[in-house]
């Protein structure tokens, strides 16, 4: 079965910069799509950016051109997400998701991962 | 890319019915037939439980549907159930990104 394991909370300071990585098992690695959404506390999803795993093409938000880079490694099947330039409204709950292709719906999820900013 | 625009709230008795209005424009409610929706209980991941405006994934009850004219999308949830009462998403393709809802908090009365 499809299974996206994502690290750790983080704990970082204004300024600083966060990887949030998002291991895949299950399925082909190259096969699906990634995404990245995040949610602030008590706040709605946010769709961050996409990543084709195959050939490492990219697509972000404008809100986080500049600041936002998604790579992966095929090797270990493993997705990575670093924000940087962190400030206190970067705290969030990051979720890695896949799809089937660049357009089609988002269906298999992380289980979030943490990021507190804070001085 | 602004956001698409949902009610803040709706609510409904076990039974009835309700509908989820989500609202974007031609870059991308209209623009595409790919609307999907998700629903979220407190502390836990998104699950999809409409994609492609109007299609359900296996294993989620076809008391919930889809449609969509023109710019606004809707979600209806029919016989509504206690363990309905969740956050709901919509999130449309939009070109290269995604678009979501600012969320609507389903209370079951």
């Amino acid at each position: 079965q499809v299974q996206l394991v994502q690290s750790g909370a983080e704990v970082k300071k204004p300024g600083a910069s966060v990887e949030v990585s998002c291991k895949a098992s299950g399925y082909t690695f190259t096969n699906y799509y990634m995404h990245w959404v995040r949610q602030a506390p008590g706040q709605g999803l946010e769709w961050m950016g996409i990543i084709n795993p195959s050939g490492g093409t990219t697509s972000y938000a404008q809100k986080f051109q500049g600041r936002v880079t998604m790579t992966r490694d095929t090797s270990t099947s493993t997705v990575y997400m670093d924000l940087s330039s962190l400030r206190s409204e970067d705290t969030a709950v990051y979720y890695c998701a896949s799809s089937s292709t660049w357009s089609a719906k988002i269906d298999y999820w992380g289980q979030g991962t943490l990021v507190t900013v804070s001085s | 890319q602004s956001a698409l625009t949902q009610p803040r709230s709706v609510s409904g008795s076990p039974g009835q019915s309700v509908t989820i209005s989500c609202t974007g424009t031609s870059s991308d409610v209209g623009g595409y037939n790919y609307v999907s929706w998700y629903q979220q209980h407190p502390g836990k991941a998104p699950k999809l439980i409409i994609y492609d405006v109007s299609e359900w994934p296996s294993g989620v009850p076809d008391r919930f549907s889809g449609s969509k004219s023109g710019n606004t999308a809707s979600l209806t949830i029919s016989g509504l159930q206690a363990e309905d009462e969740a956050d709901y998403y919509c999130c449309s393709y939009a070109g290269s990104v995604r678009v979501f809802g600012g969320g609507t908090k389903l209370t079951v009365l």
